[in-house]
Formats: C-alpha cells, structure tokens, sequence
C-alpha cells in the first residue's frame, strides 16, 4: 500500500498567517493527490485533486501544489472558518490512502 | 439539497451483521463510481471500497475484504453496504462518497454525512 506522511501533525497558526501543509507519499503518484477539510462532526469536504485543482466554491487562499511524491497545501491569509484537519489521499492505486491529518488551530 | 445520505447505523454485536444503505440525489448517480469511507472516533480516514458505475466491479481493503459486500441499485439511486462478522475495530463512521469517472483523476466528491457504527457487547 502507498503510505502517505503529512507534516506537520498539527499547526498553530494566527488569523491572516500564511500556512504550508506538506504531503509525502511512498512512491511515485503522478499528481492523483486530492486535499480535504475535516471540521469536527462533520463530513470532508474536497478542497483541490489532482494535485492543484481547486474545486468550485473553494476560496482561492486555498492552493495545492506538486507531484511525484512530494504535495503542499497552501492556506494564504488564514481565516477563522480555516481552522480544521485537513488531509490528504492519493487516488493512484488501491487502497486509496489518506495521510493520517494535520489539524490547524488557533 | 443534500446529495448523499447515509441510513442503517447503530449498535450491533461483535459478530453481527448491519446493512448500511446511502440514497443519492440532485446528481448522475448511475455515471458515479461510489466508495466507502470509515473514521474511527478520533482517528483519520480509511477507505473500505469501491464499486463502479453499473455494478459490475467491486474492491475492498484488505480489512475488511470477505466480510462487507458493496452494492448499488442504480434505479433506486442507492449504494449499499452489507457488512457481516463486525468487530469491535469497525466501529466508526461510515461515509459514501461518490466520483465522476469522467473527471479523471478520482475526486472524492460528494460526501455523505456519514452513520455511526457501533459493535460492542
């Protein structure tokens, strides 16, 4: 199975700071790498796939970058509805695995 | 309009069975491929499996590979979760997530809001 490393595992930021999410997988993925935030109780919600798409709707502070194995998110100007776990998940093969989260807190 | 919800949770035995079921709306559910996705309480996201568009081709983690059987009923807009021989490390919530198999590189969305499953004695 394709191990995916996020780091940090968790994050404390300011509103209005710029952060940077890193994703590491085992082997090469090619860019089938998709971003969610997790608030709590609630469902994931999908921020970017393929790497650095951003979905409809999500605000453009939200970018994703990279491929092969090496992936950031990137949340520029924090927000205080930005503060969540987010993870990542590669798509290239099954099992599709998720990174195991960073939370993101005040 | 919520597009996917989840019903058939709740608190079963060690060694029972529970059928989770998830109604589509408001999309092409027959042109999605659908998956499971399980969160154990305070834990991350683990994918179960996967079943595409018709029905025809099934996947599942190893974890669970011979005791949940994913199926779909695409004139009732539902995906389905057969779930037999639970453990108490099955206890999580349930997710159906769906992905348009046109869009290439296999975006998670939509999401249900997930059922809980609870197996303890």
């Amino acid at each position: 199975d394709i191990q995916l490393t996020q780091s940090p595992s968790s994050l404390s930021a300011s509103v209005g700071d710029s952060v940077t999410i890193t994703c590491r997988a085992s082997q090469t993925i090619n860019i089938y790498l998709n971003w969610f935030q997790q608030k709590p109780g609630k469902a994931p919600s999908l921020l970017i796939s393929a790497a650095s798409s951003l979905q409809s709707g999500v605000p453009t502070r939200f970018s994703g970058s990279g491929s092969g194995t090496d992936f950031t998110l990137t949340i520029s100007s924090l927000q205080p509805e930005d503060f969540a776990t987010y993870y990542c998940q590669q798509t290239y093969t099954t099992p599709y695995t998720f990174g195991q989260g960073t939370k993101l807190e005040i | 309009e919520v597009p996917l919800v989840e019903s058939g949770g709740g608190l079963v035995q060690p060694g029972g069975s529970l059928r989770l079921s998830c109604t589509a709306s408001g999309f092409a559910f027959r042109s999605y491929w659908m998956h499971w996705v399980r969160q154990a309480p305070g834990k991350g996201l683990v994918w179960v499996s996967r079943i595409n568009n018709d029905g025809s081709s099934t996947l599942y983690a190893d974890s669970v590979k011979g005791r949940f059987t994913i199926s779909r009923d695409n004139a009732k807009n539902t995906l389905y979760l057969q779930m037999n021989s639970l453990r108490a490390e099955d206890t999580a919530v349930y997710y159906c997530v769906g992905h348009d198999f046109w869009s290439g590189y296999v975006p998670f969305d939509p999401w249900g809001q997930g059922t809980l499953v609870t197996v303890s004695s």
